[in-house]
């Protein structure tokens, strides 16, 4: 099965801020790569697909890069309403669609 | 409108079985992949399985083959996740979610359902 590595697990930052998050495979998974925003009690919402893509309406202030298996999430300026859980997924090793194991995020 | 909605919270004691659902509204149920994931008090997002309502067609993450059934029922739109035996360990809250069609990506998710095994 494919390991998906996330890191930080947690971080805290300011408004404004760049907030940048890694995820790791255990092996190359090219570039099936999703991005999920999780805020509390409520379920995931896709931000960013094939590792670079973003989803309609998410803000371009979230953005993905990454091919093989080192993937970076960055939002260039953090807003306060950005406070959530941040979770990578990979689709190279279907039928798993594995998770990372989350970051979360708070405002310092 | 395109949705999932999914059944209300429950609680059961151990070793009682239970069937959670999934009723997909706004599109072709039969079209699309219907996928299920579990979040655990205060932790992450683990997939557990998927399922095509067209054919029925499963497949299921090794980590819960033969712990849960994924079924549905594509004459009432409806997908679900059962349990034969709960275990307190299956306390967590259920996710389904619907696969983009010619797209590995979840968009539409539904509530979240609740399951709470307690003695």
């Amino acid at each position: 099965d494919i390991q998906m590595t996330q890191s930080p697990s947690s971080l805290s930052a300011s408004v404004g801020d760049r907030v940048t998050i890694t995820c790791q495979a255990s092996q190359d998974i090219s570039n099936y790569l999703n991005w999920y925003q999780q805020k509390p009690g409520k379920a995931p919402k896709l931000l960013i697909y094939d590792a670079s893509n973003l989803e309609t309406g998410v803000p371009s202030r979230f953005s993905g890069s990454g091919s093989g298996t080192d993937f970076t999430f960055t939002i260039s300026s953090l807003q306060p309403e950005d406070i959530a859980t941040y979770y990578c997924q990979q689709y190279d090793n279907l039928p798993s669609y594995t998770f990372g194991q989350g970051t979360k995020l708070e405002i310092k | 409108e395109v949705q999932l909605v999914q059944s209300g919270a429950e609680v059961k004691k151990p070793g009682e079985s239970l069937k959670i659902s999934c009723k997909g509204s706004g599109y072709s149920f039969t079209s699309y992949w219907i996928g299920w994931v579990r979040q655990m008090p205060g932790k992450g997002l683990e997939w557990m399985g998927i399922i095509y309502p067209g054919d029925s067609d499963t497949r299921y993450s090794p980590s819960f083959q033969g712990q849960v059934t994924i079924s549905a029922d594509k004459s009432i739109s409806t997908a679900y996740l059962q349990w034969s035996s709960l275990k307190a360990s299956d306390t967590a809250m259920y996710y389904c979610a619907r696969r983009d069609l010619g797209w590995n990506r979840f968009y539409v998710w539904g509530q979240g359902t609740t399951v709470t095994v307690s003695s």
